[in-house]
Parts: C-alpha cells; sequence; structure tokens
C-alpha cells in the first residue's frame, strides 16, 4: 500500500542547532516533494519545492534534500531559532495532479 | 498576498444537521481543495475543484458534497453530520492545474459535532 511517513514523535532542539525532519515514502514514484509550516490552529503554508531531478534547494536557513532511490527527503532548518517551533509537513505529487500529505513532524527549539 | 478565507473558526453542530462550510479565495485560482485533519491521520483529501461547476472526489468523499457556483467560492457539505465528521476542516487553492504549484491554504474550521 501507498504511505507517506514522518516521524510522529516531536524533535526537540536546541537553538542553534539544525533541525532535520524525514520524510520516507512507499509505493509512489513522485515527480515532486513539498514542504509545509503549519503553527497550531493555523493552515499549512508552502516553504519549500523539490523535483525528481534536483538533489538538494535551498531557501534562506532552510534545506531539502530529495533521494529517489532511498524514497526519502530530509528537511534541514539550520541555525534553528525558537520562532521555527511548529509542525512541518511533507506533501508529493500523488498523480492526478494532486497532493499527499504525511502526518507531520512536530519541532521544538529551545532557548 | 493570496488570501484564502474560511466562513467559520469554530462550529458546533448536532448529528443529523446539514452543514455548511465556506471558502473564499481572492486571487482568481482556478483551483480549490477541501481536506480534513486528524491527529495520526494527517490531510486527506475530501473534494476538488479546477473550474467552476466542476468537482472531482478525492480519497474520502463518503457524506460530503461540493458546490462550486463562483470562481473565487468553494463550499463543503454535510448533507447529515455525524459524530465521526469531528475534524479540522482546510481549504486550500492553486493558481493553475500543475500539481507542483503551491497551494494557499485558509486558517481552517474546527467542528465539532455532538
Amino acid at each position: 500500500s501507498q504511505k507517506i511517513e514522518q516521524n510522529s514523535e516531536a524533535l526537540n532542539i536546541q537553538e542553534g542547532k539544525t533541525a532535520t525532519l524525514t520524510c520516507n515514502y512507499t509505493n509512489y514514484s513522485p515527480a515532486y516533494l513539498q514542504w509545509y509550516r503549519q503553527d497550531p490552529g493555523r493552515g499549512p503554508v508552502f516553504l519549500l519545492l523539490i523535483r525528481e531531478n534536483e538533489k538538494e534547494k535551498r531557501k534562506e536557513r532552510l534545506k531539502v534534500t530529495f533521494d529517489t532511490t532511498l524514497k526519502q527527503s530530509l528537511f534541514h532548518i539550520t541555525a534553528s531559532q525558537p520562532a521555527d517551533s511548529a509542525t512541518y509537513l511533507c506533501a508529493l505529487d500523488g498523480g492526478f495532479q494532486k497532493l499527499v500529505f504525511g502526518t507531520g513532524t512536530r519541532l521544538l527549539v529551545s532557548p | 498576498d493570496v488570501k484564502v478565507t474560511q466562513s467559520s473558526r469554530y462550529l458546533v453542530k448536532r448529528t443529523g444537521e446539514k452543514v455548511f462550510l465556506e471558502c473564499v479565495q481572492d486571487m482568481d485560482h482556478e483551483n480549490m481543495f477541501w481536506y480534513r485533519q486528524d491527529p495520526g491521520l494527517g490531510l486527506r483529501l475530501i473534494y476538488f475543484s479546477y473550474d467552476v461547476k466542476m468537482k472531482e472526489k478525492g480519497d474520502i468523499p463518503e457524506g460530503y458534497s461540493v458546490s462550486r457556483e463562483k470562481k473565487e467560492r468553494f463550499s463543503l457539505i454535510l448533507e447529515s453530520a455525524s459524530t465521526n465528521q469531528t475534524s479540522m476542516y482546510l481549504c486550500a487553492s492553486r493558481l493553475g492545474a500543475g500539481g507542483e504549484e503551491t497551494q494557499y491554504f485558509g486558517p481552517g474550521t474546527r467542528l465539532l459535532v455532538l
């Protein structure tokens, strides 16, 4: 069956460290993958898109990698700040122009 | 900036009631979506629309219907609300048909069915 897996346990890190979040998928062949940020009680906000022919994408302190062999995307936040605390969702090409979302990983950055 | 608004942030309804959730976007987007979000299950697509009066079923359409009479407005209808429809409902819009295009989400409606 098709699955998208993100770590359901919260990730706790210290301010200034690099946070790394994982998105694994099974039985999909996505042409692209997106990452979104969601704050409590709010809708998700788009952060980054990476296509299957791109190994890495960067935007300010954010970096995303996409390994189609491992069927995995890694999302990194460098020099993390308490304001980065949120839930991060990966979403991939589910075919027929639809996005399929993972359940998200909650990141907590302590001062 | 794209703005997607939803008619209510919180709703409490009784079992069997007909419920309307409305979504409006202000950027002339072609595509609009309704998701529900539940703990441990993530966002699941209920219905989407790629044009006025057009709709497509998502992954969990049972118990729901939709209406898109105007380009900017997409309504989700629960014909007879049930307790298992208690959830956070999120509307989103997207400019074009390309799946890789950014989806813009509204703030969500938290629905409680008693």
